[in-house]
């Protein structure tokens, strides 16, 4: 059965304090694995999608980086409106997304 | 602007009534899904479209009905056999190969009174 867990399940961080989020997972296949952010009361943003074993992306403060086994979202030297929930997913065999329950971080200034 | 439009924002629901919950996208996505998300749970997936007039259950389908008469609209009614609707409903939209990313809309926040 496809899996994916996420850990921890809350972090609090001081502003500029470099942390790293877990996602690892357990597929029959990688069809992508996918990093969201989430706030309060509203719908997942798209960050990066990453294919295979060894791939990096990056976005301002945020690095994502996949193994065979898991991902992990490096942030560097955090803001408070880095303040959110991360939600970690892979993509099924019918095409739909399989998620973890998600980190949530908090960046105190 | 493209994107993912999902109506009310708020929804109340009475016993034993049906409502409908409005999903629309100008992406010219040919999937859309509809998902659930409840506190300190995943996002769980309820239906699923590959195509226009086509669709399939997900994982928690019991109490829930689909239509995909347009590529543009997925609604999703919440019965009154959902026993436990109360959720933060989000729908979402990629291109129909495997692997592609889903892209969310804001959400739909259903009560029951």
């Amino acid at each position: 059965e496809d899996q994916v867990t996420q850990s921890p399940e809350a972090l609090r961080l001081q502003e500029g304090e470099s942390s790293s989020l877990n996602c690892s997972y357990t597929v029959s296949g990688l069809r992508g694995l996918f990093w969201y952010r989430q706030d309060p009361g509203k719908g997942p943003e798209f960050l990066f999608t990453l294919y295979s074993a060894g791939e990096e992306k990056e976005k301002e403060r945020l690095k994502a980086t996949l193994t065979k086994k898991e991902s992990f979202l490096h942030i560097t030297a955090p803001k408070p409106e880095d303040s959110a929930t991360y939600l970690c997913a892979v993509g099924g065999s019918q095409g739909n997304l399989i998620f973890g329950k998600g980190t949530k971080l908090s960046v105190k200034p | 602007d493209g994107g993912i439009t999902q109506s009310p924002k708020y929804l109340f629901r009475k016993e034993g009534q049906n409502v409908t919950l409005s999903c629309e996208q100008n992406l010219n996505h040919d999937a859309m899904y509809w998902y659930r998300q409840d506190p300190g749970q995943g996002l769980r997936l309820i239906y699923y479209s590959q195509i226009v007039n086509d669709f399939q259950k997900g994982d928690i389908a019991e109490g829930y009905s689909v239509s995909r008469e347009k590529k543009e609209s997925f609604p999703l009614t919440v019965t009154s056999a959902q026993k436990n609707p109360t959720a933060f409903y989000l729908c979402a939209s990629s291109f129909k190969r495997t692997g592609e990313t889903q892209y969310f809309g804001p959400g739909t926040r259903l009560l029951v009174l």
